[in-house]
């Protein structure tokens, strides 16, 4: 059975990268997929930030795509996020999730809090 | 953008009783709605997919119909542990939206 597991520092200064990876287990990222992050902010409900395919192709929301970069490194079974020029406004927990392409979110990680504050 | 609609917002809720709760969509997604369970302090857990398929594992009350832009959970003889937010999220085009939450809490 998939697992994924977020990992990434939780406090992070404003104007700052916030960096976070998804480690998967249980299946290869090469095998299909398209492998997620999404986020909620304190209270708040949930945003999807964007994908990335085995291969590498990306997919970004429009909100936050001039920020925002996901990579895949197959080798490692795990893909990451690095979202630039951090606001208090991105304090949230991040999740990475699995969803087999227009499809839902079938796997979630358990959540890495991310707070921005100097 | 597509954006989702729930309602309510907020339930409070005797166990036992039936729970309805709506998402309805800027435009027509076809089936692509799915549904979500978050309890506090744990990720959102996969409870209906388009629609009204349902998932391995989650129990035979809770039920989904819909299409087009009008969809329905439906929580059949709510129980104690059925105390959490609910998503709904369109998964018809990019980018995927969810919807607010309908929180249910038990009386």
């Amino acid at each position: 059975q998939v697992q994924l597991q977020e990992s990434g520092p939780g406090l992070v200064k404003p104007s700052e990268t916030l960096s976070l990876t998804c480690n998967v287990s249980g299946y290869s990222i090469s095998s299909g997929y398209y492998w997620t992050w999404i986020r909620q902010p304190p209270g708040k409900g949930l945003e999807w930030i964007g994908a990335i395919f085995h291969t590498g192709s990306t997919y970004y929301n429009p909100s936050l795509e001039s920020r925002v970069s996901i990579s895949v490194e197959v080798s490692k079974n795990q893909f990451s996020l690095h979202l630039s020029s951090v606001t208090a406004a991105d304090t949230a927990v991040y999740y990475c999730a699995r969803e087999a392409g227009i499809s839902p979110f079938d796997s979630w990680g358990q959540g890495n809090m991310v707070t921005v504050s100097s | 953008e597509i954006v989702l609609t729930q309602s309510p917002d907020f339930l409070s809720v005797t166990p036992k009783e039936k729970v309805t709760i709506t998402c309805r969509a800027s435009q027509s997604i076809g089936s692509s709605l799915h549904w979500y369970q978050q309890k506090p302090d744990q990720s959102p857990k996969l409870l209906i997919k388009y629609g009204f398929q349902s998932i391995s594992g989650v129990p035979s009350r809770f039920r989904g119909s819909g299409s087009g832009t009008d969809f329905i959970l439906i929580i059949n003889s709510l129980e104690a542990e059925d105390a959490a937010t609910y998503y709904c999220h369109q998964s018809s085009s990019l980018p995927f939206t969810f919807g607010p939450g309908t929180k249910v809490e038990i009386k």
